[in-house]
């Protein structure tokens, strides 16, 4: 079975600043992939940024960059020169390459809130 | 950019009314998947479908849920009997064939009953 773990219930982050956003997990399956999505208030699911399991670098979209570290199982977003439209919850999840259905796995989310 | 079309944003039902939750999944897509949110919580797998059949579905789908592709665009879930534990998000998503990931979710729609 695969779990994602996000400890960070809700961050407060300033306009400009970087803000991390813990991801850590737990699978058995030897490939996978991780993905960072980000829900603002009107609820729709927006794609950030992915990261296979044997990709060589860390990936990187924007502002946008996951820190990747597999012998830890940890896969933290890291959003860079935060803007007040970054203010949303943000979610990790994971897709085992083998399971079936491929399905994703979702943690629990953070709330963002971006001060001006 | 193609998208997943989902109706109606919001239905709100009385409890014990069968609903039907409708999706357009984007045209050479061939995984499609619903997942529900209850309020504040996190986001949850309820079924994947592919090749005209369910590939995996959660405990949370029981049988009062069923998912159908009448017509080859449409991609439908059906709660036969809501619960008031019923109401929540539904997002359908699609993903192309060949990749590892490329999942593309809808809007939602957001189930009250009542």
């Amino acid at each position: 079975a695969q779990k994602i773990t996000q400890t960070q219930p809700g961050m407060f982050v300033q306009e400009k600043e970087a803000v991390t956003l813990d991801c850590t997990y737990d699978t058995s399956d030897p490939s996978y992939g991780l993905f960072w999505y980000k829900q603002p208030s009107s609820g729709e699911m927006i794609f950030l940024i992915y990261q296979g399991s044997y990709d060589q670098q860390n990936a990187t979209e924007g502002r946008y960059s996951l820190n990747f570290q597999k012998a830890r199982k940890s896969a933290n977003l890291v959003i860079s020169a935060s803007q007040l439209g970054d203010s949303a919850m943000y979610f990790c999840a994971m897709r085992g390459i083998r399971a079936a259905g491929n399905k994703l796995t979702f943690g629990g989310g953070t709330r963002v809130l971006v001060k001006p | 950019e193609p998208e997943v079309t989902q109706t109606p944003s919001h239905q709100v039902t009385q409890m014990g009314q069968e609903v039907i939750l409708r999706c357009v999944p984007i045209s050479n897509h061939l995984y499609f998947y619903w997942y529900r949110q209850i309020l504040g919580q996190k986001v949850e797998f309820l079924v994947s479908f592919y090749n005209n059949e369910i590939s995996e579905k959660s405990e949370i789908f029981d049988d009062q849920f069923s998912v159908e592709r009448p017509d080859g665009s449409n991609f439908t879930l059906k709660i036969r009997s809501t619960k008031l534990e019923d109401s929540a998000m539904y997002f359908c998503a699609s993903q192309r064939q060949g990749t590892n990931y490329g999942y593309t979710f809808g809007s939602g729609t957001r189930l009250t009953v009542v």
